[in-house]
């Protein structure tokens, strides 16, 4: 899984600032899924795009929460005005067109909103 | 509401012995199932998957069972070596045969296992 990089490891906000969470898939993916996991908890499906495509998006919160995969380069998860609860490790995914059951993660961001 | 639940968080086995991680269901429509391995400060890795046609698949030391009618999996790792020692998820995917969103898989909370030498 080491093919997914994710940047930054961590991640320090203040509530009210904005987060970027950037995610590169493995070569030959195009497929990208992000995932956020809380505190004791499992991971939770958040969004899946393909280039330039949100297919999926019923993970995300209805406000704050964004995520692109444009044509060229990353895909961006972005949370505006962040507050505490939003304090968690996010993963992303990716996965081949043909086999999108198998999908790497990469080794996540963990959020920290003081 | 969870719809894949891991109800033991830990687990605690003796090296060279057998591990049995369980993992229930209640979305009937689940028809892909996947076992992930995660080492602490790391992303999930994936171990071994199962799709609903069949109810037994086997990887090196690794099998995962599929019993349909109790909504039930599990995860057999024989023997246990203390390198096992991680949380492992069980993950859930319901649109594997429809062409649907693939990539929507439903974790459960994870299993600490610890092999201990």
């Amino acid at each position: 899984n080491a093919g997914v990089m994710q940047n930054p490891r961590h991640l320090v906000r203040r509530r009210g600032q904005e987060a970027r969470l950037r995610c590169s898939p493995m070569k030959g993916h195009s497929h990208v899924y992000w995932y956020r996991q809380l505190p004791e908890e499992g991971l939770k499906f958040m969004v899946y795009l393909q280039k330039e495509n949100i297919i999926d998006e019923s993970g995300m919160p209805k406000e704050r929460f964004s995520a692109e995969f444009p044509k060229e380069g990353p895909s961006i998860l972005r949370i505006q005005q962040v507050v505490r609860g939003d304090s968690a490790a996010y993963f992303c995914a990716s996965s081949r067109p043909d086999r999108n059951t198998e999908a790497f993660f990469g080794q996540g961001t963990r959020l920290t909103v003081v | 509401d969870q719809q894949v639940k891991q109800n033991s968080p830990s687990l605690s086995v003796q090296e060279g012995r057998i591990s049995i991680l369980n993992c229930d269901y209640t979305n009937s429509m689940f028809d892909y199932f996947l076992w992930y391995k995660k080492y602490p400060a790391e992303g999930p890795t994936f171990l071994i998957s199962i799709s609903s046609i069949k109810d037994k698949n086997e990887d090196g030391r690794f099998t995962v069972f599929l019993n349909k009618s109790a909504k039930h999996l599990s995860l057999h790792i024989v023997p246990s070596q203390p390198g096992d020692s991680a949380v492992y998820f069980c993950a859930a995917n319901a649109d594997f045969f429809y062409g649907g969103s693939q990539g929507n898989l439903i974790f459960g909370k994870g299993t600490k296992l610890s092999v201990k030498p």
